[in-house]
């Protein structure tokens, strides 16, 4: 079993700042990772996909990057509605997939 | 516009059964893998099951197989999750999550609300 480690658990920033993502899997998965947003009592939305890839209507602030096993994802300047939980996910291991434990990003 | 709406959660005890369903509009339901997710309360998430567009394939977590049973019906753009023999531990949100391709092992570009599942005596 492919196991994705996230870090921090918690990032406290303002709006207008910099957010850096980390996203650790136990071996390698290629490129083949996503990564989600999940606001409170909402389902998440795919943002990132197989590594760089922005999905449809994802703004351009938000990117990401890595490949094998260290994954980043950056939003370069905090909008207020960017405040949530972000988690990522591999699909390399198939059939199985997994989602690391997720990045609640709050307001300092 | 792509919707996804699920039904069918609820309190169920131990060991009783439940059918989920997803009633899915906006794309062609049939040229697209569908797949489960599911998030205990507080916790993270958790990918249950998946199904090939033409039903032909399915897929399971080593943590439900043998107790769930994925399905679709392409005629009425409906997919469900057959739970059996549930434990606490199955309690849950429930979410069905689109494929971003027709291949089982993709991504998921799209997902429904949730129901929510309550497994408890």
């Amino acid at each position: 079993e492919i196991v994705l480690t996230q870090s921090p658990a918690t990032l406290s920033l303002s709006p207008g700042e910099r957010a850096t993502l980390s996203c650790r899997a136990s071996q390698s998965v290629s490129s083949y990772l996503a990564w989600y947003q999940q606001k409170p009592g909402q389902a998440p939305r795919l943002l990132i996909y197989d590594a760089s890839n922005r999905a449809t209507g994802i703004p351009a602030r938000f990117s990401g990057s890595g490949s094998g096993t260290d994954f980043t994802l950056t939003i370069s300047s905090l909008e207020p509605e960017d405040f949530a939980v972000y988690y990522c996910q591999q699909r390399s291991n198939w059939p199985e997939f997994t989602f690391g434990p997720g990045t609640k990003v709050d307001i300092k | 516009e792509v919707q996804l709406v699920e039904s069918g959660g609820g309190l169920v005890q131990p060991g009783g059964s439940l059918r989920l369903s997803c009633a899915a509009s906006g794309f062609t339901f049939s040229s697209y893998a569908m797949s489960w997710v599911r998030q205990a309360p507080g916790k993270g998430l958790e990918w249950v099951s998946a199904i090939s567009g033409s039903g032909g394939s399915t897929y399971y977590a080593d943590s439900v197989k043998g107790r769930f049973t994925i399905s679709r019906d392409n005629s009425k753009n409906t997919l469900y999750l057959q739970m059996n023999s549930l434990r606490a531990e199955d309690t849950a949100v429930y979410y069905c999550a689109k494929g971003k391709a027709a291949r089982p092992n993709d991504y998921f570009d799209y997902w429904g609300q949730g129901t929510l599942v309550t497994v408890s005596s």
